[in-house]
């Protein structure tokens, strides 16, 4: 089955250190995205990628890290720079311009 | 810039009874219009779309016609289950320049039996 994979369901750590969240789909799609959602709150966008090896800043980058070696694959890293990293994570990809977005299951992320 | 409004939640209906969401958008060209689903702790899924003027989407009951008169794109249903409780986002996409849609706030949903 096509689909969007994140792992872990929950991840947990402590304040200082960096975390690396995983995103993979099989959809052969090119556009990929972070968004990130806290309670109560719509989504909001961190990192996008259009192609292969290049991404673009969404509307809150500040603290995070993307990287686009392969079109499988968008993994989130949080760096200790992101004050309120503690959030629900979630990947979507899609193809072609005016087409829907597919998302993942989400990671929820506890930093403490 | 582009936008999505939707109705403030949350949302409180009792089963069965008549659901409509509001949703109103601004874009400078032509978009596609979208509902999309979320359940407590997953992710989005596509509930139904629309993109062109006067189309109709639909799915599993739920309905949202795209009326470009007035810049609307509300999410109908009949007859809400219990089942039906999340959350639900309006959402446009342009085609032209970049590939970022453009979403709402959500708006919950909460069916009492």
């Amino acid at each position: 089955d096509g689909g969007i994979t994140q792992s872990p369901k929950y991840l947990f750590r402590k304040e200082g250190q960096n975390v690396t969240l995983s995103c993979e789909q099989n959809l052969n799609h090119d556009a990929m995205y972070w968004y990130r959602q806290d309670p109560g709150q719509g989504l909001r966008l961190i990192y996008y990628s259009q192609i292969v090896n290049d991404f673009q800043k969404g509307d809150i980058a500040e603290g995070y890290s993307v990287s686009r070696e392969k079109k499988e694959s968008f993994p989130l890293t949080v760096t200790s720079a992101q004050k309120n990293p503690t959030a629900f994570y979630l990947c979507a990809s899609s193809t072609g311009l005016r087409n829907e977005q597919y998302f993942g299951p989400g990671t929820r992320l506890t930093v403490t | 810039g582009d936008s999505v409004t939707q109705m403030e939640g949350p949302v409180t209906l009792s089963e069965e009874a008549f659901l409509t969401i509001n949703c109103t958008y601004t874009a400078t060209g032509y978009p596609s219009l979208f509902w999309y689903v979320q359940y407590p702790g997953e992710g989005l899924q596509l509930l139904l779309k629309a993109t062109k003027a006067d189309d109709k989407g639909s799915n599993k009951g739920f309905e949202a016609t795209y009326r470009k008169e007035t810049t609307s794109f509300h999410l109908e249903k009949g007859s809400v289950q219990v089942s039906d409780s999340a959350v639900y986002f309006c959402a446009l996409s342009l085609s032209g320049g970049s590939y970022i849609p453009t979403f709402g706030r959500g708006t919950s949903l909460i069916v009492h039996p």
